[in-house]
């Protein structure tokens, strides 16, 4: 089954201790992109990723890194979260960013006390 | 840089009513992309719109895209509880990426 796979679907943390968030597809996409998602201000762009080892800041990427080692994962690392960090995380993937459709993963609810 | 709005941002519906969601970008866009998430779940697409314009139609959903190709809307006839949701807007401009409204959150009361 086509499907991008996010883990863990919950995570509760403390600040400053460092966590990723894995995501996967396999559908061989080259782009893959994360998002958080706030109460009122819809899903914002943290960091996206053309392909392989091409990866570039979406429009909220301070407090957060990736990586783009191979083609299907696109884990999200918090190397020191922080409260503000508290939020519905997701990822997404597509064939062609310019008119295909995104396939989001099933989300990562994060809360960083 | 480019902006998504969305209004309204509830709407609350007695079932077999109607609804209408509208979004207007800040530039022009090359295409815009609609989607739902489900309370708890994660946003599916529903349509794409390319062209100036454009009217496409699935059952009881309804998407324009504007002629100047900088708003659109989504209607929902007769609604029903299988609608409720939050339906975004994501507008895209060719070599960026999509921007995302801030949705519109629809309850229906049976």
């Amino acid at each position: 089954e086509a499907q991008v796979t996010q883990n863990p679907r919950y995570l509760i943390t403390v600040t400053g201790k460092k966590l990723t968030v894995t995501c996967s597809q396999n559908m061989n996409h080259e782009y893959m992109s994360w998002y958080r998602q706030d109460p009122g201000l819809g899903l914002r762009q943290i960091y996206y990723s053309m392909n392989v080892e091409v990866t570039d800041k979406g429009d909220v990427p301070e407090g957060y890194k990736v990586s783009r080692k191979e083609k299907r994962n696109f884990p999200l690392i918090l190397e020191s979260p922080s409260p503000n960090q508290t939020s519905l995380y997701f990822c997404a993937s597509t064939i062609d960013r310019n008119n295909s459709p995104l396939h989001f993963g099933n989300g990562t609810r994060l809360t960083v006390t | 840089g480019q902006q998504v709005m969305q209004i309204p941002q509830y709407q609350h519906v007695q079932e077999g009513e109607d609804f209408t969601t509208y979004c207007n970008s800040s530039t022009t866009l090359s295409n815009i992309q609609w989607y739902k998430q489900r309370p708890g779940g994660h946003p599916v697409f529903l349509i794409q719109l390319v062209k100036s314009g454009e009217v496409k139609k699935q059952k009881r959903l309804t998407f324009q895209f504007g002629e100047a190709k900088k708003n659109s809307s989504l209607h929902i006839t007769a609604t029903q509880t299988t609608d409720v949701g939050t339906y975004f807007c994501a507008g895209y401009n060719y070599g960026q990426n999509f921007v995302f409204g801030p949705g519109t959150r629809l309850s229906v009361l049976p």
